[in-house]
């Protein structure tokens, strides 16, 4: 079963934009990451987020966490074309990763 | 290796045949996770392994599935009779030690196709 939904399923952008992508989760969490997918097949640890932290940056991406509202968001500033994937948030438990359904992002030049 | 390699990267097979897919982890961790993902969808969890021991295998669907890791590395994710339905893209990953906290390392995946 899918934990969370992002929010949108699909967003195209020109590249230079900012895209923010967010996911809603519905259980208690321990952290919240992102993963990137390129052409549906392996998946890239992007960051993660502890329970406790409110919000974190990594290069061109910053992510917040509302725990109250079971919300996260993930930011890409001045997107590429090569930003181009699908972008999951997952939660985490000691044992597995519950992803979401995923927001395909495409950045055109 | 650098990294987790699948194999194969693709399969075809017959609807009722027996398949197996092969994870090889990043050397040295324990942690040891199979995933399915369907089309327009997220990965599901199948089965975690904590060294050789399957520590968590509440997301296998079916008992046609089945999961080893002999010797606390590779891992073959094991389908019997395979259907339509298992048609996906099956993802492992490893990670240092597992736990709440630690980074998943994944692989391409097998694209498994039943027909």
């Amino acid at each position: 079963s899918q934990q969370g939904e992002e929010d949108p399923q699909a967003l195209s952008i020109q590249e230079g934009e900012n895209a923010t992508m967010n996911c809603s989760y519905k259980t208690s969490i321990n952290n919240l990451q992102w993963y990137r997918q390129n052409s549906g097949r392996g998946l890239v640890h992007l960051i993660l987020i502890r329970s406790n932290e409110r919000e974190k940056h990594s290069g061109r991406l910053r992510v917040t966490l509302d725990t109250s509202k079971k919300s996260s968001s993930l930011l890409i500033t001045a997107s590429r074309a090569a930003d181009t994937a699908s972008y999951f948030c997952a939660t985490g438990t000691a044992s597995k990763l519950t992803f979401g359904t995923g927001t395909r992002l495409q950045v055109t030049l | 290796g650098a990294g987790v390699s699948q194999t194969p990267s693709n399969k075809v097979t017959e609807k009722g045949k027996y398949v197996e897919l092969r994870c090889d982890p990043i050397s040295g961790h324990t942690a040891l996770y199979w995933y399915r993902q369907s089309l327009g969808q997220g990965p599901e969890f199948l089965i975690y392994f904590q060294g050789t021991g399957a520590a968590d295998d509440s997301g296998l669907p079916n008992d046609r599935f089945f999961a080893v890791r002999p010797e606390g590395s590779v891992s073959t994710l094991k389908i019997q009779r395979t259907e339509r339905g298992d048609s996906a893209v099956y993802l492992c990953a490893s990670s240092l030690t597992g736990g709440v906290n630690t980074e998943a390392f994944f692989g391409q995946g097998t694209r498994l196709t039943v027909v």
